[in-house]
């Protein structure tokens, strides 16, 4: 079966620290990956997606970039943090269907706080 | 535009009974699908449940059932005999074509069971 892996559970940084979350998916292969980032009591914010191996689709300009050096692997990373970057980061993966009905599967996600 | 829309910022429900969670959706794309999303304060989101545009039937998994009403443009979410479990956050969210089959997010609505 499938399963996702996302670490750290929860990171507090200093503004201007540099930023790495991975993301792992076992047991598929070619997946699609997500990063979502989640304020306090809100819905969810696309920020990167990808369809394979280098290949990266930014959704909203910011001070974070996102890479897949491996098939099932995704990082998100920031050179310097800002105070705005604190929130909840979610990693997801989804078999490519190019159709209506490809599902999304979530890691237990990463509690970022800026300080 | 694509949009999502849950009206119900907060619910509370007492223990075994059905509760229904509001979902509109705006689309001029005539396929799309529509999903529902938990979230318990884990964090980490679950998949529910899945209607397409062109399904023939309400879709139902367990307890939950998606009372999807295709000219009101809704996807309600029902749960039936609710349980001190389903105290969580639940999201909805379509995609469609002219969205780039990326997720469209409403903003959640929290749920709290009352035993």
């Amino acid at each position: 079966s499938q399963t996702i892996h996302q670490w750290p559970a929860t990171l507090v940084q200093p503004v201007g620290s540099p930023l790495s979350l991975e993301c792992t998916v076992e047991g598929t292969s070619n997946p699609n990956l997500y990063w979502y980032r989640q304020a306090a009591g809100r819905g969810l914010q696309l920020l990167f997606y990808s369809v394979g191996i280098g290949q990266i689709s930014s959704e909203v300009p910011q001070n974070l970039s996102a890479s897949r050096p491996q098939d099932r692997q995704f990082i998100l990373s920031s050179k310097k943090l800002l105070l705005s970057d604190s929130g909840f980061y979610l990693c997801a993966w989804s078999v490519p269907q190019a159709s209506t009905n490809e599902k999304l599967f979530f890691g237990s996600g990463t509690q970022l706080s800026v300080l | 535009a694509q949009k999502i829309t849950q009206t119900q910022p907060g619910m509370f429900v007492q223990e075994k009974e059905a509760v229904t969670l509001d979902c509109t959706y705006d689309t001029s794309d005539p396929s799309y699908g529509l999903f529902w999303y938990k979230q318990p304060s884990s964090g980490e989101m679950i998949f529910l449940i899945y209607q397409g545009s062109y399904d023939q039937q309400n879709a139902t998994e367990g307890r939950y059932s998606l009372n999807f009403q295709k000219a009101r443009k809704s996807a309600n979410l029902v749960i039936s005999a609710s349980q001190l479990g389903d105290s969580a956050m639940y999201f909805c969210a379509m995609r469609a074509w002219d969205s780039n089959y990326q997720l469209i997010w409403g903003a959640g609505t929290k749920l709290i069971i009352k035993p």
